[in-house]
């Protein structure tokens, strides 16, 4: 059975301390996703890549997070400083050709600042 | 700027009946719709999707309506049974684009 991996599920964490979430797409995904989900805007999407190359990442705020992927198997999703505004679940979500079929995502990782 | 709108938070049905989620968007660029469900603790799951040359697609028990002139979808959900009790959400791509625009979701309910 195929799956998104997130790790880890559940952060808490003080302000101004870096946070890293990861995601492990499945095998033979070409496209990653990173949502965020908030009760006022629903899941917004961060930044997604195909093939490994950011193909967008406005939905991210440019200063704090920065989102990568060193290889196919793992993509990152980094805050630094963090802050009380940026908890939130995040989903990463994979997927293949025009995700005719809907993406699959991961459990997520509950991140709470403090 | 919310391009794809789920103006109804919260429903609550009796098991049995039907359950219709409304889902409207603003982009016209818009071209292919899909409908997730998410359980607490879980990530959304695709339930079924629509292309915009269509009107309706059926899948078992849900069925989606695309009216693209009113730019409105529907998800309905007949007979509802407890395990539908879940939050749906709403998502429109645009040609030739991977990204899915969501809308905030509907927290549905079956009374048993």
């Amino acid at each position: 059975d195929a799956r998104v991996t997130q790790t880890p599920r559940h952060k808490v964490t003080e302000m101004g301390q870096e946070v890293t979430m990861r995601c492990q797409p499945i095998l033979g995904h070409n496209t990653v996703f990173w949502y965020r989900q908030t009760m006022m805007q629903g899941l917004e999407l961060l930044a997604y890549f195909r093939n490994r190359a950011p193909l967008d990442d406005s939905g991210m705020p440019k200063d704090r997070f920065s989102a990568e992927m060193p290889d196919a198997t793992l993509a990152t999703l980094k805050i630094q400083p963090s802050e009380p505004r940026d908890s939130a679940v995040y989903f990463c979500a994979s997927g293949s050709g025009q995700g005719f079929y809907g993406y699959t995502f991961g459990s997520g990782t509950r991140l709470t600042v403090v | 700027d919310q391009q794809v709108k789920q103006n109804s938070p919260s429903l609550s049905v009796q098991e049995g009946r039907i359950s219709i989620l409304n889902c409207d968007y603003t982009n016209s660029m818009f071209d292919y719709f899909l409908w997730y469900k998410k359980y607490p603790a879980e990530g959304p799951t695709f339930l079924i999707s629509i292309s915009s040359i269509k009107d309706k697609n059926e899948d078992g028990r849900f069925t989606v309506f695309l009216n693209k002139s009113a730019k409105h979808l529907s998800l309905h959900i007949v007979p509802s049974q407890p395990g539908d009790s879940a939050v749906y959400f709403c998502a429109a791509r645009r040609f030739g684009n991977e990204k899915l625009t969501f809308g905030t979701g509907t927290r549905l309910t079956i009374i048993p």
